[in-house]
């Protein structure tokens, strides 16, 4: 039981140039969520998805996309990566809304 | 939307003093209250959470408290040690409802000295 991995752990990126962020879980969880954490920001919410089939924007979902691929696998996608974006991105999944979220180890991404 | 404020943003105590950090949340829907901890390098981890119908919950040197009519809870770590330096996170949330997305504070980065 492996909980909640994201690949890649770290990445650097040239600005403009795309990526996907993956995560999955492996506990059934209905409901997963992308944060970015920026120092003294805390954790910002970017996108969710309550149910396997929806997805919503959180606090901070500009430059982002994601997938729900399935319901232990939900992906984040930078189109065209800026240096705004450098940051460390967490995934989490939770059994319901609201409920308690488990985090994954983060990936820090820096973009040049 | 729901709003967690969390103080102070850095404590600094002894090894064996007790530490406290406060949250206060905004939403009187909000009915659950966890609280994380992230070590240098790695994901938040749920230490310890609350639901709105207990006042008080314990396990081993860690509590937390809840006051609904105050909208506030804190956690309380006692006999520190240097183990315990890390940055704690509160948030609230409302199970079961539509919205029901966790809203986090600040954070709090705690440092024991030996």
């Amino acid at each position: 039981n492996a909980g909640v991995t994201q690949t890649p752990k770290f990445q650097v990126l040239k600005t403009g140039q795309s990526m996907t962020l993956q995560c999955a879980q492996d506990m059934n969880h209905n409901s997963m969520y992308w944060y970015r954490q920026d120092p003294g920001m805390g954790l910002r919410l970017i996108y969710y998805s309550a149910s396997e089939g929806t997805t919503d924007k959180g606090e901070v979902p500009n430059g982002y996309n994601v997938s729900r691929l399935n319901k232990r696998e939900f992906s984040l996608r930078l189109e065209s990566a800026a240096p705004s974006q450098t940051s460390v991105y967490f995934c989490a999944s939770s059994e319901f809304r609201g409920e308690t979220q488990y985090f994954g180890p983060g990936t820090r991404l820096l973009v040049l | 939307g729901e709003n967690v404020e969390q103080h102070p943003s850095t404590l600094s105590v002894q090894e064996g003093d007790s530490a406290v950090i406060k949250c206060t949340y905004s939403d009187s829907a909000s009915n659950y209250f966890p609280w994380y901890k992230q070590e240098l390098g790695k994901g938040p981890q749920l230490i310890i959470d609350i639901r709105s119908n207990v006042g008080e919950k314990k396990d081993q040197r860690i509590a937390v408290t809840l006051n609904k009519t105050a909208k506030h809870f804190s956690l309380h770590i006692t006999e520190t040690q240097p183990e315990d330096s890390a940055v704690y996170f509160c948030a609230a949330s409302e199970i079961g409802s539509s919205y029901g997305k966790l809203t986090f504070g600040q954070g709090t980065i705690l440092t024991v000295h030996p």
